[in-house]
């Protein structure tokens, strides 16, 4: 059982170039997230997404797009790289979004840097 | 705003016990939940409270009071593996998880 998966690991990426860091669950759980976390800071949501078909934005949405056009994908697009976006990026899931309090599962992250 | 504290590091012994604490101020209450990262790797589940009192899981336990916005996860007969940071988050009236910084917790032999 994979669980969630995220691809890449890690990637150095240069400033204004166009990234997606791709997520993958096999749980068929409902809500999917997006963190970010940046050492002394807690994780800070991107976006998310409480079921296929929508999404929303986080705390953070600014310079990032998601899209979710199935339950198991939920990739996170960085349309134009700035050195800020410098982070250890988090995907997650819950059985459920919005209504119900559940654990989330997160996958392995992505270590992305920006030069 | 939202906020949640907890000490950034902590120091215990092996064997010992060790109280991590974390107070909050959010926008509505669905919801207490304590993860454990260990460096380098993604943030596992450890305890989820709701209501006022304290959930026992083997060697952790977690406390909440609602009504001071104060939570405790409490780490027994400590071991070198418990080495982590510990993160307490809140689930807010819009069921959305609002994160502290999290406690890195250090075990010395």
């Amino acid at each position: 059982i994979a669980g969630i998966t995220q691809a890449p690991t890690s990637q150095i990426l240069a400033a204004g170039r166009r990234m997606t860091l791709r997520c993958t669950q096999d749980m068929r759980h409902n809500a999917m997230y997006w963190y970010r976390q940046d050492l002394g800071l807690g994780l800070r949501l991107i976006h998310y997404s409480n079921t296929a078909g929508t999404t929303g934005k986080g705390e953070v949405p600014d310079g990032y797009s998601v899209s979710r056009a199935n339950t198991d994908d939920f990739p996170l697009t960085l349309a134009s790289a700035v050195p800020s976006q410098t982070s250890v990026y988090f995907c997650a899931s819950s059985a459920s979004g919005g209504d119900v309090n559940t654990e989330a599962f997160f996958g392995q992250g992505t270590r992305l840097t920006v030069v | 705003g939202q906020n949640i504290d907890q000490p950034t590091e902590m120091t215990a012994t092996e064997g010992a016990i060790v109280q991590i604490n974390c107070t909050y101020q959010t926008s509505g209450f669905n919801g207490l939940f304590w993860y454990q990262q260990h460096a380098g790797e993604a943030p596992t589940f450890l305890s989820y409270n709701v209501l006022d009192g304290l959930e026992e899981k083997g060697r952790f336990s977690s406390f909440l009071s609602r009504s001071k916005g104060y939570s405790y996860l409490l780490l027994k007969e400590l071991q070198m593996k418990d080495s982590a940071s510990y993160l307490c988050a809140v689930m807010d009236s819009n069921y959305q998880l609002i994160w502290g910084a999290g406690t890195k917790l250090i075990i010395k032999p």
